[in-house]
């Protein structure tokens, strides 16, 4: 148990589908992220959050949106998605953004699987 | 641009020792960060290294060197509990995480 956790941990959907994904933590960080994890690639930044606000978008499409409500949750809405977008998708958290030897603290991610 | 190198798989017995690297190249450095992650789990930090040298904790030790850009993780006394995936990140000057792809570690009896 990391602190951080993901639900649902599985989630197949169509492509015309519109499905969201959830983070949560617990350990009163004021950094969030999501990554995609695809099999033997490196773990790929898609959004971070600090202090509620978006503060980076690494060329994302908008097929994937993300909302940070609170310091302690994030979502990651997906809608009309690819069958390339099937990944692992990792929520993780740091005590703070922009300091160095913050470690991350990573959820068990949602296994996506788009058909 | 920015790249981790690392070997995508290693075998080892158990009990033995095992020495996975990591090479990088990056636009800036502020620290270099190992993390281990076990199949189908969240990846979980094992060591962070900013300064040259060795640092050691219990069966796993990180070494540094910024000059060569090169790191290694050593772990000693091999359990089959080892099995899994490390991950080799470095933080860049603007302290994002470029990550590798993982060295998969299979850990034979």
């Amino acid at each position: 148990e990391t602190g951080v956790t993901q639900t649902p941990r599985h989630l197949v959907m169509g492509m015309t589908n519109k499905k969201s994904l959830k983070c949560e933590q617990h350990l009163g960080h004021n950094a969030m992220y999501w990554y995609k994890q695809s099999a033997k690639k490196p773990l790929e930044l898609m959004f971070v959050y600090s202090l509620e606000e978006r503060v980076e978008n690494n060329s994302v499409p908008s097929r994937f949106s993300p909302e940070c409500p609170n310091s302690s949750h994030l979502f990651l809405h997906l809608h009309t998605l690819q069958p390339e977008d099937s990944a692992l998708y990792l929520c993780a958290s740091s005590q703070e953004l922009g300091a160095g030897g913050t470690e991350a603290f990573f959820g068990q991610g949602t296994r996506l699987t788009v058909v | 641009g920015q790249n981790i190198d690392q070997p995508t798989e290693m075998t080892a017995t158990e009990g033995a020792i095992v020495q996975i690297n990591c090479t990088y190249q990056t636009s800036g450095f502020n620290g270099l960060f190992w993390y281990q992650q076990h199949a189908g789990e969240a990846p979980t930090f094992l060591s962070y290294n900013v300064l040259d040298g060795l640092e050691e904790k219990g069966r796993f030790s990180s070494f540094l060197s910024r000059s060569k850009g090169y790191s290694y993780l050593l772990l000693k006394e091999l359990q089959m509990k080892d099995s899994a995936s490390y991950l080799c990140a470095v933080m860049d000057s603007n302290y994002q995480l470029i990550w590798g792809a993982g060295t998969k570690l299979i850990i034979k009896p």
